[in-house]
């Protein structure tokens, strides 16, 4: 299983962009990066995912360099609600039982 | 559609009782998941069906955990006894087959043993 490390907090301020990188060293070649955000009182909500290079959506970007030992999440011009923990996972497509949810990153956007 | 839910939203009930969470997943989708989240351990798969057949369930702590799907639109995730150790909150989650890991999270069910 591949394991990622993340760091336990972080903070920010209302309009930055906020960049959050997530360390899997050794992520196999059938792997994919997916992210996840997760409000107090809530269920976690997929934000993104990605094998390589990067992916944009309508919330967030993914970075993905070509050694994929790294991902970063990047969220634009952050506002207070999204202040949450942001989870990156790291599994081969189908693997469910092999997806794990760490401690996650807590982010918190002061006004 | 609703979203995933589930019921109820809280329970608290003393040790030894059984207990019952229920899931009725978002319509159409072939995979539902059930997870536990406390703060020692994080967010831990317990079991998973695909088209209603569990497909994994090493993750069940222990036998007195059971979790049944007897349709597409509704699965439980049963504790007989509970122990106060089984305080949690306890995610359904329900998603499509494909090349994704976008799972839809229902709220929880907040579990307390006393």
């Amino acid at each position: 299983l591949a394991k990622t490390t993340q760091p336990i907090s972080m903070d920010s301020y209302e309009g930055q962009e906020v960049n959050i990188t997530c360390s899997h060293n050794n992520i196999a070649t059938n792997d994919y990066i997916t992210w996840y955000q997760q409000f107090p009182s809530q269920g976690p909500r997929f934000i993104i995912q990605g094998y390589k290079t990067k992916v944009t959506n309508e919330v967030a970007s993914l970075f993905i360099p070509a050694d994929r030992k790294s991902s970063t999440l990047s969220l634009p011009r952050v506002s207070l609600s999204d202040t949450a923990v942001y989870y990156c996972l790291v599994g081969p497509l189908g693997g469910y039982n092999k997806l794990i949810f760490g401690a996650g990153t807590r982010l918190a956007v002061h006004p | 559609d609703a979203g995933v839910i589930q019921s109820p939203r809280h329970e608290v009930t003393e040790m030894g009782q059984e207990v019952t969470l229920r899931c009725k997943p978002i319509s159409g989708h072939d995979y539902l998941f059930w997870y536990r989240q406390t703060m020692m351990r994080g967010l831990e798969l317990l079991i998973y069906f695909n088209n209603n057949v569990p497909i994994d369930d090493s993750g069940m702590p222990e036998d007195r955990f059971s979790a049944k799907m007897p349709n597409a639109s509704f699965s439980t995730l049963k504790i007989q006894p509970s122990e106060p150790r089984d305080s949690a909150v306890y995610f359904c989650a329900s998603q499509l087959a494909g090349t994704s890991y976008e799972q839809y999270f229902g709220p929880g069910t907040r579990l307390t043993v006393t």
